[in-house]
Parts: structure tokens; C-alpha cells; sequence
């Protein structure tokens, strides 16, 4: 079945780096649109980044253009997320999420990974 | 950015009940409209995309409707695995942006 699963979370101090990984499982992984969403109490759900199945297409949020990359190896089928200068209002459950359309952009997630917690903190 | 206003922010119900939840989009969105549902503890499922076209293995007894800037999920009649947080997406506009979120509790 359709599965991703991410990994890479942890306590991290404000300043700091992480790379946050998604591995996927049950699909033709490379014809996909994959994106990154992040949850938390205070801000609720915010869409972060998407790449395209070739990886040529990336788009950002405005609000984390310039410390968040977002990248694929489609040889491991697999979706990244490096964040850099990582603040405390970075603090989330990540979710990676594949578009729900074939080949193309829907903005429609479907499935979502379980999830992996960032805490910023010192 | 379109923003995305749900209401109400929670709800209690019983089994049984008619529940309906209001999401207006900040401008017309036609019917890019999805609902997700949200247990906790676990990620967001996708249960109705381009506001009235449910996903598989959906209960019928979702419903979703609206066009341009006010949309309704409905539950005609409340199951205990229905008791979840709901959230609604607009994908008009990049970048998507959702609702803050119904909760549904047990009355």
C-alpha cells in the first residue's frame, strides 16, 4: 500500500540545522508531486514547500524562502527537507505529502506521512 | 495569501446529529475547495476534494457544497469515529492554505 514515512526530527537550538527525510513506498514515486506541510498549535496547518516528480519544478512559502530546501532522490524514493538557521516559531509536527494527481500539481495531499516533531529550543 | 475561515472552531454533538461546518475562502476560489479529517495523533486525511467529490472508502454520509467563498462539510448523522478535527483547503491559488480547524466532540 501507499505509505511515507519520515524521520530526521529531534531537539535542535535556535540557529541550528536539520534534514529532514520521507521515504515512499507502494507508488511509481518519481511520477509524483511531493510536498512538505507543517502543524502546529498556534498556527494550524502551513503548507512549506512542493518539488515536482523530475525535481526541476520547486516552490516555496513565502515564510520560509531562503533557509528551507527541499530536494528528491528519486533512485531512493525519497523527499527531503533541509532547514537552516532553525528558530523556536519553526517548532512543528513535519508531514511530507504526496499531491493526489498523477504528473501533475493539484495541491490536493493525499496520503501524509505520520509525521515527525521539530522542536527548536535552547 | 487566501485565507481560509472555518466555523465554528469546535463543536459537541451526539451520535446521531446533523453536523455542519462553514469554511469562507478571503476571495473566490470556484471549487477548489478539499476537506480533511484529522484524528488524533495521526496526519490529515483527505475525505473531499473539489468540494463535493468524495474520496474512496468515504462514508456517503459526508456531504461537502459551496462555490466561490463559502463552503459546508455535513454529516448527516454522527458516527463515533467521526469525532475528529476537520480542515478545509483551498487550492485555487498557490500556495494552498487551510482553515484553522473544526473540532468535533462528543456531547
Amino acid at each position: 500500500q501507499v505509505q511515507l514515512v519520515e524521520s530526521g526530527g529531534g531537539l535542535v537550538r535556535p540557529g541550528g540545522s536539520l534534514r529532514l527525510s520521507c521515504e515512499a513506498s507502494g507508488f511509481t514515486f518519481s511520477d509524483y508531486y511531493m510536498s512538505w506541510i507543517r502543524q502546529t498549535p498556534g498556527k494550524g496547518l502551513e503548507w512549506i514547500a512542493y518539488i515536482s516528480g523530475s525535481g526541476y519544478t520547486i516552490h516555496y512559502a513565502d515564510s520560509v524562502k531562503g533557509r528551507f530546501t527541499i530536494s528528491r532522490d528519486n533512485a531512493k524514493n525519497s523527499v527531503y527537507l533541509q532547514i537552516t538557521n532553525l528558530r523556536v516559531e519553526d517548532t512543528a509536527v513535519y508531514y511530507c505529502a504526496r499531491d493526489h494527481l498523477r504528473y501533475n500539481w493539484s495541491g490536493w495531499f493525499d496520503p501524509w506521512g505520520q509525521g515527525t516533531l521539530v522542536t527548536v529550543s535552547s | 495569501d487566501i485565507q481560509m475561515t472555518q466555523s465554528p472552531s469546535s463543536l459537541s454533538a451526539s451520535i446521531g446529529d446533523r453536523v455542519t461546518i462553514t469554511c469562507r475562502a478571503s476571495q473566490a476560489i470556484s471549487t477548489h475547495l478539499n476537506w480533511y479529517q484529522q484524528k488524533p495523533g495521526k496526519a490529515p486525511q483527505l475525505l473531499i476534494s473539489a468540494t463535493s467529490s468524495l474520496q474512496d472508502g468515504v462514508p456517503s454520509r459526508f456531504s461537502g457544497s459551496g462555490s466561490g467563498t463559502d463552503f459546508t462539510l455535513t454529516i448527516s448523522s454522527l458516527q463515533p469515529e467521526d469525532f475528529a478535527t476537520y480542515y478545509c483547503q483551498q487550492t485555487y491559488s498557490t500556495p494552498p492554505t487551510f482553515g484553522g480547524g473544526t473540532k468535533v466532540e462528543i456531547k
